[in-house]
Formats: structure tokens, C-alpha cells, sequence
């Protein structure tokens, strides 16, 4: 147990509707990252918050939304979904911005 | 996005043999790491490396960051079926006024009883 959680585990919903992914960092650790995997693919930076506030950016598309509360979870918003957003999406977090990550167990999103 | 190379892409190998797999890349980075993913699972930390030139064991794991800092190794001595997965590196480095890790392409490693 890495010590991040993610829900849900499993999403399923329709296109063009609105999803919200949760992440619990470890405790203490300050940065947290999203990444989405699709289907025997790599593993694909979305976003960074580090205490707070947006850190850096990845390949995000602007229908994607992510934030970091002050209790340190972190949210990751999906609208206007499609087909091809079907992935397994990754938080990770670290203590800071420059030490290793720890994954959580991802949430599987399926769109129909 | 970007990415780091890893190779091989995939390979199968019989219980007991030992498996080495790269990561390379056009730029530097200050930290490696490798991580195992099985199926379904998120990513799990096996080594981080923090200069170059270190070489650091895990168990049956031992990998490397190279000295021009563009590249890292993971060496599995005497593989067992557990051993399955994909395997990622990850490259850290601060660029652009901020903290990015990068992910490789992954090597799928399937052990043959």
C-alpha cells in the first residue's frame, strides 16, 4: 500500500458528461501529480499541484480541470467526455517537488 | 507528450535468467527511477537513483544512472514469474522554472516456468 488513495476505482459514464476523480496524498506529502494511461500505453503527465498551487502542465486538454484543497487532496474534473478519454488515471504524490512519487491504485474510466 | 526511450519494448525469458532493459534520453535529468506496474495496479517504486554514476540494489534489482546523466539500467538477476510486468523508468529534472517527471515507453517482461 502505497499510501495514496484514489476513488472511485471504477467509473463508468456516457459521453459528454462530467466525472470528478479524488486523490488522497500520502500523508505529509505536499506535491501531487495526475497521469492517464490509456490501454497498454505509457504513462501520460496531465498535472502537478505542489501545496496548493498548479506546479506545471502537461498534455491537459482544456476540458480536463484539476485542483489542490487546502487539506492537500487533490481533484481531477473531466467534462464533455468522449470515447477516447477511457483510461486508467494515476495520482501520485511526494514529500516535495524533487523527491521520488508514490502511486495510488488509479480509477478506471470507462466512457460509452 | 514527451517521453523517455526504454528498450527493449517487450521481451520473454525463462525462470531464472537474469534481464537488463535501458532508458535513455536527449536531455539531462537529476533523479531516475524505476518503477513496476502489474496489471490493473498503479506504478510501484523499485529504485531511485540520485547521482551519476550511482549504482543501487533492491534484492535481485540493481540499477544504475548513467554518468552523462541521459541514460539509467535495471538489471534483474535470476528472474522468477513474479518478475511479470512492465517496467518504467522515470526521469526528474527541473526545466522550465519547475519540478516534471517523465515517464518511459515501458518494457513488458513475461518469465516462461
Amino acid at each position: 500500500d502505497s499510501g495514496v488513495t484514489q476513488t472511485p476505482k471504477h467509473l463508468i459514464t456516457a459521453t459528454g458528461q462530467r466525472v470528478t476523480l479524488r486523490c488522497s496524498p500520502r500523508s505529509g506529502d505536499l506535491s501531487v501529480y495526475w497521469y492517464q494511461q490509456s490501454l497498454d500505453q505509457g504513462l501520460q503527465f496531465l498535472i502537478q499541484y505542489y501545496n496548493g498551487e498548479e506546479r506545471a502542465k502537461g498534455n491537459i486538454l482544456e476540458r480536463f480541470s484539476a485542483q489542490q484543497f487546502p487539506d492537500l487532496h487533490s481533484e481531477l474534473n473531466l467534462s464533455s467526455l468522449e470515447l477516447g478519454d477511457s483510461a486508467l488515471y494515476f495520482c501520485a504524490s511526494s514529500s516535495t517537488q524533487n523527491t521520488e512519487a508514490f502511486f495510488g491504485q488509479g480509477t478506471r474510466l470507462t466512457v460509452v | 507528450g514527451q517521453q523517455l526511450n526504454q528498450s527493449p519494448q517487450s521481451m520473454f525469458i525463462q525462470e531464472g535468467e537474469d534481464v537488463s532493459m535501458n532508458c535513455t534520453s536527449s536531455s539531462i535529468f537529476n533523479t531516475w527511477l524505476w518503477y513496476k506496474q502489474d496489471p490493473g495496479e498503479g506504478p510501484v517504486l523499485l529504485i531511485a537513483l540520485y547521482k551519476a554514476g550511482e549504482l543501487t540494489s533492491n534484492g535481485r534489482l540493481t540499477a544504475q544512472f548513467g554518468i552523462t546523466r541521459k541514460d539509467s539500467f535495471l538489471n534483474i538477476s535470476a528472474s522468477i514469474p513474479s518478475d511479470v510486468g512492465i517496467y518504467f523508468c522515470a526521469g526528474h529534472a527541473f526545466t522550465s522554472g519547475t519540478y516534471k517527471y517523465i515517464f518511459g515507453t515501458g518494457t513488458r517482461l513475461k518469465v516462461l516456468a
